[in-house]
């Protein structure tokens, strides 16, 4: 079966530090670009970081520039993203998901169930 | 960044009806657009890419269509499964953005 499995959220005081991770399987993780999504309480979707398969190329989201890092690790099929300086705005759930590309299109086709970060004092 | 409008914002429907849900870009994206529906408490599902391709295992009466900054999702007829908030996403240029999303819900 196709999945991806988010985990590392949590509880974390404005300033602090959290690392997400997401566990693919069923698939071939080495072949696919890998993104990362999150959605405040009561929000809509806001698209946060890509990563090409090799990790060569990276983007993201201005508001995260320079605080969160997105990396990969092939040999463990897994996504992680590297949260520091938090901020009140960062609280959300975070999802990870599948970028296929098509051509010169991007399909997020494959979303994990996302995991909650909550940044309060 | 390119900016993403949708409208209406939120809409009520019965089952049977034909729902037309628009997004406009602040730029040309010739057709490098996504739609995604999300039920509540679930992460989202992809429906449509590169404007008009319908993904795998999703029903027909789902459809898009448009080009540059104007695109069309529509609902031919809308069935009770349906009921949820659907996004469009532009993959033309980073960063990526979603418009603000279209609540669809019961009349």
């Amino acid at each position: 079966e196709v999945q991806l499995v988010e985990s590392g959220g949590g509880l974390v005081q404005p300033g602090g530090s959290l690392r997400l991770s997401c566990a693919a399987s069923g698939f071939n993780f080495n072949n696919h670009w890998m993104t990362w999504v999150r959605q405040a309480p009561g929000k809509g979707l806001e698209w946060v970081a890509n990563i090409k398969e090799d990790g060569s190329a990276k983007y993201y989201v201005d508001s995260v520039k320079g605080r969160f890092t997105i990396s990969i690790e092939n040999a463990r099929n897994s996504l992680y993203l590297q949260m520091n300086s938090l901020r009140t705005e960062d609280t959300a759930v975070y999802y990870c998901a599948r970028d296929t590309r098509s051509g010169s299109h991007d399909v997020f086709d494959i979303w994990g169930q996302g995991t909650m970060v909550t940044v309060s004092s | 960044a390119i900016q993403m409008t949708q409208s209406p914002s939120s809409l009520s429907a019965s089952v049977g009806d034909r729902v037309i849900i628009i997004c406009r870009t602040s730029q040309d994206i010739r057709s490098d657009l996504g739609w995604f529906q999300q039920k509540p408490g679930k992460a989202p599902k992809v429906l449509i890419s590169a404007a008009t391709t319908l993904q795998s295992g999703v029903p027909s009466r789902f459809s898009g269509s448009g080009s540059g900054s104007e695109f069309t999702l529509t609902i031919s007829s809308l069935q009770p499964d349906d009921f949820a908030t659907y996004y469009c996403l532009q993959d033309y240029s980073y960063p990526f953005t979603f418009g603000p999303g279209t609540k669809v819900d019961i009349k």
